[in-house]
Order: structure tokens, then C-alpha cells, then sequence
């Protein structure tokens, strides 16, 4: 069964240093694997996906993570953390199915 | 346009009412969702539609029934909730199944007093 850990219930980073949120997966088969952010009060936003065409995806707002299948991972990373990027993260997989399974969600906290 | 739009936004009910939640999504999408997010919590699924038939129930409690009129609308009737009902429900959709990523309106908020 597919399955998601999402290290680090709360991440503090100060403005200009770098976002690193860790995301572990299970999947029996090649998983489809998604970032999603959420803002206070709003519905969640897709900010990037990984579908086996390449193992270093670019999202939007500057956000990229890297798939790692020998570590069963998909980090997502940013350079540089702009205020605007306080928010909860979600990682997400799929086997390719209609279920997508969430992980517990990381609150990003941003320092000026 | 990857817009799903739901209304309304907030919606107080009584344990008695009959509510409806409604979605709506014009991307041509195949499948649709509902989900239920408590506070500090992950969405949770509920349904899914899959080409407008009920494909997955993850045994909701009756007093939810969900309804997909066409390929581009999705309702959520509401009847005799209880106040731990009391959540933001969201609705998704997606290309079709298979891996698809999901695009999610902005929720209603319901409180159920």
C-alpha cells in the first residue's frame, strides 16, 4: 500500500537561507508523486509533480525536489525563502489510481 | 485555466438542516473528488467520480451524499450532521484516473452547531 512520511511537523528557516522539507514514500509500483502548499484558509495548490520523465522536478515559485528511488524520497527545496513561502506543505503519491495519499503536512515557518 | 470553484465559501448549519455543498470545474476534467480536512490535519478522501459514476466511497457516514450532475459539477447534500462534522470541504479534479495531478477548489468552511 502506498504511503507517505513527511519528517518535521514544523520547519523554521529565516528570509534568504535555504528550504529543504523531507518527504519519504512506499509504493509497490513506480509512484506519482506531488507537492502541494496550503495557505491559511485556502484549498491546496499544486506546486509540482513527479511522473518519471525526469528525477529533478522544477514547480513553481522557485520550488524543486529531486526523486531518489533508491532512498524512497522526493525532497522539496528552495534556494532562497521569501516570507511569502510561510505555509503548510503537503507531500502526496499516487500508484496511479484515483487515491491520493497525503502526508501528515509540514507548517513552514519564515524568519525576517 | 486550472480554476475549481465552490460554493459558498461558509456555511453555519443546524444538526436538522439540509445543506449542499457545490463544485464546479470547467478543464474538461474526467474525475472529480470530495475531501473532508479537519484543522492541522491532511485532506481526507471521500468520494471520487470517474467519468460521473460514483467510483470510490471511503465509507462515509450516510448523511453524506455526494452527487455528480454532469462532467463539470459535483455536489455535496448534507443532512442530520453532527457537530464533529464540522470541517473545510474541499473538491478536486483531475485529467482521469491514472496519476493525474489533482487541482482543488478553495474549500467551504462548515461549522455544524
Amino acid at each position: 500500500a502506498q504511503s507517505v512520511t513527511q519528517l518535521g511537523s514544523h520547519v523554521s528557516v529565516s528570509e534568504g537561507a535555504l528550504v529543504l522539507l523531507r518527504c519519504n514514500y512506499s509504493s509497490s509500483v513506480p509512484p506519482y508523486l506531488f507537492w502541494y502548499v496550503q495557505y491559511p484558509n485556502q484549498g491546496l495548490q499544486l506546486l509540482l509533480k513527479y511522473t518519471s520523465a525526469a528525477t529533478l522536478v522544477k514547480g513553481i515559485n522557485g520550488f524543486e525536489a529531486e526523486f531518489k528511488k533508491s532512498e524512497t524520497s522526493f525532497h522539496l527545496t528552495k534556494p532562497s525563502a521569501h516570507m511569502s513561502d510561510a505555509a503548510e506543505y503537503f507531500c502526496a503519491v499516487t500508484e496511479g489510481g484515483n487515491k491520493l495519499v497525503f502526508g501528515a503536512g509540514t507548517i513552514l515557518r519564515v524568519k525576517s | 485555466d486550472t480554476e475549481v470553484t465552490q460554493t459558498p465559501k461558509h456555511l453555519v448549519m443546524g444538526m436538522t438542516n439540509k445543506k449542499s455543498l457545490k463544485c464546479e470545474q470547467h478543464m474538461g476534467h474526467r474525475a472529480m473528488y470530495w475531501y473532508k480536512q479537519k484543522a492541522k490535519k491532511p485532506p481526507e478522501l471521500m468520494f471520487v467520480y470517474s467519468y460521473e459514476k460514483l467510483s470510490i466511497n471511503e465509507s462515509v457516514p450516510s448523511r453524506f451524499s455526494p452527487e455528480c450532475p454532469n462532467s463539470s459539477l459535483l455536489n455535496l447534500h448534507l443532512h442530520a450532521l453532527q457537530p464533529e462534522d464540522s470541517a473545510l470541504y474541499l473538491c478536486a479534479s483531475s485529467q482521469g484516473p491514472g496519476g493525474y495531478e489533482q487541482y482543488f477548489g478553495p474549500g467551504t468552511r462548515l461549522t455544524v452547531t
